[in-house]
């Protein structure tokens, strides 16, 4: 098993429907988080979780709800997503403590029509 | 609050020839932690190399080499003979505290293409 698995990698979805993204660790790891990577824009933060507790929500619209029900594992639940929310959405954990390298995911290219 | 950034959006070298990537930071946190990371085309963010605000030497690892000059406050990437499969952007991140965590907050990237 990789480090750190996302699902699905490519995911088309239209402005009224639900979808939801699943991240899932095999390291160990008490860290997750969730970015969102826009061509153009620089890795922008949205969700940070340590030890299954939410620290940090970087202003995301209310059409991005997170989920993380253990250490392992992390959702991002969308629901009537925008034109411009198409981005490819990276999953990453680290352990808290050592505080060294955050691993990532393969991430999630989203297109929203 | 805490700053990366990268001031080449791309950069150009031959294959076998050296190449720096730069990075300067801005934070006022006296321990600090500064990483690169290579993103291929395929999306994966793939970790490189680690520098520790107090390492007194400068990290490598492999073919990359890290040029931290502390009190410029930058953190240079040094690919040595560089192959095609380098090509893809790399990205210089900083680890920054908050709220007992430590996150990566990264600057805007350099795309790097190796020309045979």
């Amino acid at each position: 098993e990789t480090g750190v698995t996302q699902t699905p990698r490519h995911l088309v979805m239209g402005m009224t429907n639900k979808k939801s993204l699943k991240c899932e660790q095999h390291l160990g790891h008490n860290a997750m988080y969730w970015y969102k990577q826009s061509a153009k824009k620089p890795l922008e933060l949205m969700f940070v979780y340590n030890f299954k507790e939410q620290t940090e929500n970087n202003s995301v619209p209310s059409r991005f709800s997170p989920e993380c029900p253990n250490s392992s594992h992390l959702f991002l639940h969308l629901h009537t997503l925008q034109p411009e929310d198409s981005a490819l959405y990276l999953c990453a954990s680290s352990q808290e403590g050592a505080g060294l390298e955050a691993f990532f995911g393969q991430g999630t290219r989203l297109t929203v029509v | 609050a805490q700053k990366i950034t990268q001031t080449q959006p791309g950069m150009f070298v031959q294959e076998k020839e050296a190449v720096t990537l730069d990075c300067t930071y801005d934070t006022s946190d006296p321990s600090y932690g500064l990483f690169w990371y290579k993103q291929p085309s395929s999306g994966e963010m793939i970790f490189l190399i680690y520098q520790g605000s107090y390492d007194q030497q400068n990290a490598t690892e492999g073919r990359y080499s890290l040029n931290f000059q502390k009190a410029r406050k930058s953190a240079n990437l040094v690919i040595s003979a560089s192959q095609l499969g380098d090509s893809a952007m790399y990205f210089c991140a900083m680890r920054r505290s908050s709220g007992g965590s430590y996150i990566p907050t990264f600057g805007r990237g350099t795309s790097l293409i190796v020309h045979p």
